[in-house]
């Protein structure tokens, strides 16, 4: 059965640090990843995923993500965040043929002035 | 291009009663999958939709039911609801054909007391 685990509940960071939530998941079959943003009372918006070809895989707002098939790991980056990067972050993982997404439980990326 | 829509945005309801949930999918979208997010965690694969039938369904009772209507729109129902039931309900299409990617409404907030 697939899981997904996003190791940080919570993560403050001061404006134009670099961040770091991490995302490892398990699957017996080859899976597609994603990474969603929930800003508060809203659904989710897709940031980013992993489907296949080059491991590194970039937002149009400056995140990237990195697929590690050895460590199973999706870890999602930034050089320099903003205010407004402050919102819900959830990683995702989908096995290649199902059809379901499992979520992780969620990293709140907090950004303080 | 109308993004997914979803209807009602809020909802109370008493324990016991049932409630339907209505959704629309992303314009030329034909899968509609359902989930739960219950507050603090990630969202929870209820089932997914399409061509009618219900697809794939996920560790959830009988008690939840949907329905998906030759438009590609679909219904969320949940019969005698227990206080555990409060959550966001959301919404997500996509394409049969596509790469896994989905959109997602902005939810119903299901509050049951």
């Amino acid at each position: 059965a697939q899981s997904v685990t996003q190791l940080d509940s919570q993560v403050p960071v001061f404006e134009e640090a670099p961040v770091e939530l991490r995302c490892n998941y398990s699957s017996s079959v080859s899976v597609y990843l994603f990474w969603y943003v929930q800003y508060p009372n809203q659904g989710l918006q897709l940031l980013l995923k992993y489907l296949s070809g080059s491991t590194l895989v970039e937002s149009i707002n400056g995140f990237e993500a990195e697929f590690n098939k050895s460590q199973t790991s999706f870890h999602l980056r930034k050089p320099s965040v903003h205010i407004s990067d402050t919102a819900e972050y959830f990683c995702a993982v989908s096995e290649f043929g199902g059809f379901k997404t499992i979520f992780g439980a969620g990293t709140r990326l907090f950004v303080k002035a | 291009d109308a993004g997914v829509t979803q209807s009602p945005t809020h909802l109370i309801k008493t324990r016991g009663q049932q409630v339907t949930l209505r959704c629309s999918p992303k314009s030329g979208h034909d899968t509609v999958s359902w989930y739960q997010q219950a507050l603090g965690q990630g969202p929870q694969f209820i089932f997914q939709y399409y061509e009618e039938e219900e697809r794939q369904r996920g560790n959830f009772p009988d008690r939840f039911s949907g329905h998906q209507f030759p438009n590609y729109s679909s219904e969320l129902n949940v019969n005698a609801l227990l206080l555990g039931d409060s959550a966001l309900y959301l919404c997500a299409s996509s394409l049969q054909t596509g790469s896994y990617e989905q959109y997602f409404g902005p939810g119903t907030r299901l509050t049951v007391t």
